[in-house]
Parts: C-alpha cells; structure tokens; sequence
C-alpha cells in the first residue's frame, strides 16, 4: 500500500545532542511538510517542500534544519534539542500543494523526548 | 490574524449522535477540512468541503457556511472507537493549513 512512513517511532534524545528523523513516502507526491504537535495543541507547521522548493515558515526556529534529497525522502534535523522540543514530530505529503481536494496524508509520527 | 476554534473536549453516549463546531477567520478560504486524530497518533483525513452545503460520508457529515465562517462535524450512531480529537483545518489563500487545536471526543458506553 502506498503510504507515509516515519522513522523511528520513538526518539529519545540528550538536551543538546543532535539528532535526525526521517520520513519516506510511496505516494510519489510533490509536496512534503514537518510539523511539531505538542499534546492538545494544533499541528505547528515547520517547513514544506514544493519538490525541491524549501519553504521555512517565518517563526521555526534555526535549531531546525531540514533535508529533501529526493521525492520519496525527506529529514528534519534538531541541531541542539532543548527540552522545549519535546513533541510529536509528523510527516506529511500531498499530491500538488495547491487547491481543489489537494489533501495532506500523514506518516504515524515520531515522538521525541528530550531528557 | 488567523484563527480557528473549536471546543476543547465534548462527551457523547455510544449510539447517539454529536455535532462538534468549527469557526474560523482565516485570509482567504480555499477549503476547509475535517480530521480524526487518536491519542498518540497521527492525524487521518475524513473530510472536505469548499462549497456551502453538506457533505455525507458513511456515518460521517461534515457541513460549510462560508458566509459565516462555520463548519461542523456531525457523527452518527457513535461508536466507542469515536473516541479521539477532532482537528478542523482551513486552507488559506496561500494554500497553507490553518489548524484548530482540536476537539476532543469522549465515548461513554
């Protein structure tokens, strides 16, 4: 089935020791986005990718890099993790980015603890 | 500034049937959607609607007032596996989704 995959699901992680999560997709679709969700909060959106088009939105912290080196991969690096990053990381795709039933598909997630 | 809003927890009896409302003032609308998030999961689509009216899906309704800037979710017939947020979103004229924090449903048998 073509899917959104996230990877690992779990992420343990030191405050200020770097670390990377991973997100593929099979759905071939253009456009990929990174949101931060922290418990009972709204999705916040931290960058997306139009192909190889980087968007960053205006308030992500630099502390969040971001990495697409191809259409199925796409990384979200946290260069130096303050406990403040502790959430759930989530994945999304969608076919064009633009209007009608343009619909975003989200991989499981990766939760992040920051000890 | 853009904003969405949802009631924060609602609680319904399995069977019956509950309406969770989203309003919004967003810039510019091209869609508005509807989302089913289980606790420690992530969020999966259930709807969308872009013209007034509703939209019927199974046990699932979602509806749209652009004029007044208000959409609900209807569920019907509620089952335990219901329990779970519920996050409104609307596309806004850049093509961004503008989130609500979500409702948070509680089944009780």
């Amino acid at each position: 089935d073509a899917m959104v995959i996230q990877n690992p699901r779990y992420q343990v992680t030191q405050f200020g020791k770097p670390v990377t999560l991973s997100c593929s997709q099979t759905l071939n679709h253009n456009v990929m986005y990174w949101y931060q969700q922290k418990s009972s909060q709204a999705p916040k959106l931290l960058f997306h990718y139009y192909d190889k088009d980087f968007n960053n939105e205006a308030d992500t912290p630099d502390n969040f890099q971001s990495r697409r080196p191809n259409t199925s991969f796409c990384f979200l690096d946290i260069r130096s993790p303050g406990l403040g990053d502790a959430a759930m990381y989530l994945c999304a795709t969608s076919p064009t980015g633009a209007g009608g039933a343009d619909t975003q598909y989200f991989g499981p997630g990766t939760r992040l603890t920051v000890l | 500034g853009q904003n969405i809003d949802q009631p924060t927890e609602m609680t319904a009896t399995e069977g019956a049937i509950v309406q969770i409302n989203c309003t919004y003032q967003t810039s510019g609308f091209n869609g508005l959607f509807w989302y089913q998030q289980h606790a420690g999961e992530a969020p999966t689509f259930l709807s969308y609607n872009v013209l007034d009216g509703l939209e019927e899906k199974g046990r699932f309704s979602s509806f749209l007032s652009r004029s007044k800037g208000y959409s609900y979710l209807l569920l019907k017939e509620l089952q335990m596996k219901d329990s779970a947020s519920y996050l409104c979103a609307v596309r806004d004229s850049n093509y961004q989704l503008i989130w609500g924090a979500g409702t948070k449903l509680i089944i009780k048998p």
